[in-house]
């Protein structure tokens, strides 16, 4: 596709739920990142993927979040036992490389609320 | 740990006015540092990227620069217009992944 794409738009679940969200990256991009914002907030880093590996997983806040890349393209953030602070939206971004002059394009995000 | 700053946290202009927002971030050690624009409810569009050894980028009325040593970066955007009322994020690009300041939230007046 042309730009980094992400779904849903938007999630709402109850506290105590699983939700996936997905990631399609520029075509070709070897390196993807998923970030959250929260309201009035910067976005703040969750782990990235070179490939299909993580290469860095600082950012997850607990054991509760964890990401996929099985094929080296989509990826999937899975959060398990939703809690109403997970609330948030959640950005997909993809680079041509890891290298740290690349640039990093951003998806619309899936805004997430958990009730 | 990098930590970047954005000031002011918000500003109301009236339309046609020149303007400057600030970051500043406190890790000299970066490859680089970008400009994006966010729409409410919106994602990110990239608006201006400078790389560690650039002192500046232009792109139209946008003209964004760069000092590594002292930490600090302007974003200049020039006879405002009110199709420009956005929040504005600023994020440096070291041995981790981007790290975003809070933005600027810019109101262009007509």
């Amino acid at each position: 596709g042309a730009g980094v794409s992400q779904t849903p738009s938007n999630k709402v679940t109850e506290k105590g739920k699983y939700v996936e969200l997905r990631c399609d990256p520029i075509s070709g991009h070897t390196a993807l990142y998923w970030y959250r914002q929260s309201l009035g907030q910067g976005p703040e880093f969750l782990i990235y993927f070179q490939g299909t590996g993580a290469a860095d997983d600082s950012g997850l806040p607990n054991d509760r979040f964890f990401a996929v890349r099985p094929e080296g393209s989509v990826s999937t953030l899975k959060i398990q036992r939703t809690e109403r602070g997970d609330s948030a939206v959640y950005l997909c971004a993809s680079s041509l490389t890891s290298g740290g002059a690349d640039e990093q394009f951003f998806g619309p995000g899936t805004r997430l609320t958990v009730l | 740990k990098q930590e970047v700053t954005q000031i002011p946290a918000a500003l109301s202009v009236p339309e046609g006015e020149n303007l400057v927002l600030n970051c500043s971030f406190t890790d000299s050690a970066i490859y680089n540092l970008q400009w994006f624009r966010q729409d409410p409810g919106k994602g990110l569009t990239s608006l201006l990227l400078i790389q560690s050894s650039q002192r500046e980028q232009t792109s139209g009325r946008l003209n964004a620069s760069l000092d590594k040593s002292s930490g600090r970066s302007t974003l200049y955007i020039a006879a405002s217009q009110p199709g420009d009322s956005a929040t504005y994020l600023c994020a440096v690009k070291g041995n981790t992944p981007l790290v975003f300041g809070k933005g600027t939230r810019l109101s262009v007046i007509a």
